[in-house]
């Protein structure tokens, strides 16, 4: 079935790059997202990557898909005490779905030092 | 800036009572989907309607938990009688459409603590 993995904690020092990775299970998978969540707030789309990416860049964040080893990667670069928050990695359980029907992962806590 | 409107922000109930939560989607969204987040967990997807239908409910649990959005803006999440087991954030989202890649933007979700 479908899975999403995450590890559950993260913690860099402020101007620090983070990576958060995720591992997903459904190959037909067309879509892959990142949101993030303060405490108590909804969720937030921060980037998304189409399967026939490889990569995406949108200012501090760089996307990496390994689509073989199904592998995503955020990475954060100079990460700010503002980037502090949960990040879930997410999927569309199937081909051409909206970004409403996503499985996500459990999500990664992310602890900026200052 | 338009956004997905949720209430309450928070609930508290008693187990075996009846609570409602209510979600007012983006206007001209057709699709809304509710979430339940059990805290520590990733949000799972509960119902999913197009306009006024029902497309996905397969992992509502339909005993004591009930969807409507009867005209197809508005919906409403019901739970009777609620357990202690649904103390969880319940967010709602919409979109444009079920189309490919279509964004979908989240409200603040309802926090309920059953007790």
């Amino acid at each position: 079935g479908e899975d999403v993995e995450q590890s559950l904690f993260l913690s860099v020092r402020e101007g620090d790059s983070s990576v958060i990775n995720c591992t997903y299970t459904d190959s037909s998978s067309t879509y892959l997202y990142w949101y993030k969540q303060e405490p108590g707030a909804g969720l937030q789309l921060l980037t998304y990557i189409f399967s026939n990416m490889d990569m995406k860049q949108d200012q501090r964040l760089t996307v990496l898909l390994n689509k073989k080893d199904k592998h995503l990667s955020l990475r954060i670069a100079d990460t700010q005490t503002g980037d502090s928050a949960i990040y879930f990695c997410a999927e569309t359980p199937r081909e051409g779905g909206s970004q409403g029907n996503l499985i996500f992962g459990k999500g990664t806590k992310l602890s900026v030092k200052p | 800036e338009a956004e997905v409107a949720q209430s309450p922000r928070y609930k508290i109930t008693e187990k075996s009572q009846a609570v409602a939560f209510w979600c007012d989607p983006i206007s001209g969204h057709a699709t809304l989907y509710w979430y339940r987040q059990i805290l520590g967990q990733g949000p799972e997807l509960l119902v999913q309607f197009q306009d006024e239908s029902v497309v996905d409910d397969s992992q509502l649990p339909k005993d004591r938990f009930s969807a409507e959005r009867l005209k197809g803006v508005d919906s409403t999440l019901k739970i009777q009688p609620a357990e202690l087991g649904d103390s969880a954030m319940y967010l709602c989202a919409s979109s444009l459409s079920d189309g490919g890649g279509t964004e979908a933007f989240f409200g603040q979700g309802t926090r309920l603590t059953v007790v």
